[in-house]
């Protein structure tokens, strides 16, 4: 168990739609990252929030926004859903933002689009 | 720009052997921090080791090692008395201290089956 927890650990909606994907990071991890699996694009950086604030953006479509709220979780919304939209998405945390600080995943939220 | 290779797409192992799983990395930073993780069937994504580009020694933890030749730019894992357990795909990641932002680079991963 890494302590990062994600909800739901599956979707599954229809192209068009918007849906929120949840994360609460390990305890004491100010850093949250998220990250899109997928079979053809592998893992990719999507955002990362620092205590509250936008630190980095990757490759995140117009269509998605993420926050992370004062209590720390955050949340990744998908908007317009597209079938090259299914995919595994993780959440990250770490205590801060070391480069030798090692990133704990979820357990990852399926995302299906019919 | 940072890049993670690992050239191995799949491998087999004989459960209670060693087996090594290359990662190599490209970057212009004099500082960085290179992971594995571990993937299983079921999806999560767990972390296994970890080395920093300054660190003298290899990074062990329990049965994983890793093999870390700076001027090779190589981080390679070592899984010793492999176990059933064992068999999932395993990703090599880097992150660099000077880069804009602290996400991690992942390798496109080698899949292991330990076989009885």
């Amino acid at each position: 168990d890494s302590g990062v927890t994600q909800t739901p650990k599956h979707l599954i909606t229809a192209t068009g739609q918007r849906v929120t994907l949840r994360c609460s990071p390990r305890s004491g991890d100010l850093s949250v990252y998220w990250y899109q699996q997928s079979l053809d694009q592998g893992l990719q950086f999507l955002i990362q929030y620092y205590n509250g604030e936008e630190r980095a953006k990757g490759n995140i479509l117009e269509r998605f926004s993420a926050q992370q709220f004062p209590d720390l979780h955050s949340e990744l919304n998908l908007s317009s859903l597209e079938l090259g939209d299914s995919a595994l998405y993780f959440c990250a945390s770490s205590p801060g933002q070391g480069v030798d600080q090692p990133q704990h995943f979820g357990d990852g939220t399926r995302l299906s689009i019919l | 720009a940072q890049k993670i290779t690992q050239t191995q797409p799949g491998m087999f192992v004989q459960e209670k052997e060693a087996v090594t799983l290359d990662c190599t990395y490209d970057t212009s930073d004099p500082s960085y921090g290179l992971f594995w993780y571990k993937q299983p069937s079921s999806g999560e994504m767990i972390f296994l080791i970890y080395q920093g580009s300054y660190d003298q020694q290899n990074a062990t933890e329990g049965r994983y090692s890793l093999n870390f030749q700076k001027a090779r730019k190589s981080a390679n894992l070592v899984i010793s008395a492999s176990q059933l357990g064992d068999s999932a795909m395993y990703f090599c990641a880097m992150r660099e201290r000077g880069g804009a932002t602290n996400k991690l680079i992942f390798g496109t991963g080698t899949l292991l089956a330990v076989q009885p």
